[in-house]
């Protein structure tokens, strides 16, 4: 059975540009998550959906973010303009009991 | 205060010694508790529950401590392959017992 997917798993791009991450969750999961990791600030997370409703989107860092999620078998997250502090690792996670998990993540450089 | 505290290490140790992984949490009315692990550049997967009564799997025990509102791992006869980063995790208790609060991560490094 296939894991969370996400794409691209690397992405570099300069200050300014759109960018457009993509996670397909585990079947049949109804929680999706989406969280960013730095070496300063360790994994946050910054919006999570329920049965494809966003529930709390209060770690979103500004306007510049924007996730959807159109069906329960895919979600993206959106930040645009990119800005050289965007660069992270984004990882989005499904669960449907307690334990989340995690894809393979996003590797972003915005230069 | 943060609301999930860890040492960051590394816990540098040699194969076969035991070694353990203390964690605070700030939220006292949190109501489950992990231990995940994460490789270098890889995705953090669960390790395990940490249950109130302690729990063991194989060479790993998790303890919690309510009261003192931390979290411990055991890790007997370390190997190698134990080398990683552990976070310890926390659920937010009233934001929907799912959404969880992840720390920083102890480093871990097993040397032969």
């Amino acid at each position: 059975d296939a894991g969370v997917i996400q794409s691209p798993r690397h992405e570099v791009t300069e200050m300014g540009q759109e960018v457009t991450l993509r996670c397909k969750p585990i079947s049949g999961h109804d929680y999706l998550f989406w969280y960013r990791q730095t070496m300063m600030r360790g994994l946050e997370l910054l919006i999570y959906f329920n049965n494809n409703v966003p529930i709390d989107d209060s770690g979103m860092p500004e306007d510049r973010f924007s996730a959807k999620m159109p069906n329960a078998s895919f979600s993206t997250l959106k930040i645009q303009p990119s800005e050289p502090r965007d660069s992270a690792v984004y990882f989005c996670a499904s669960s449907l009991n307690n334990e989340q998990f995690f894809g393979p993540g996003t590797r972003l450089t915005v230069l | 205060r943060k609301e999930v505290e860890q040492d960051p290490g590394p816990f540098n140790v040699p194969e076969g010694a035991t070694v353990a992984f203390n964690c605070t949490y700030s939220n006292s009315a949190s109501q489950s508790f992990f231990w995940y692990r994460q490789d270098c550049r890889k995705e953090p997967k669960l390790l395990m529950s940490v249950y109130s009564s302690g729990n063991e799997d194989g060479r790993f025990t998790a303890q919690l401590n309510r009261a003192s509102q931390y979290i411990s791992l055991l890790i007997r006869d370390s190997k190698l392959s134990d080398s990683a980063t552990y976070l310890c995790v926390v659920n937010n208790p009233g934001a929907g017992s799912y959404q969880l609060t992840f720390g920083k991560g102890t480093k871990l490094s097993v040397i032969p």
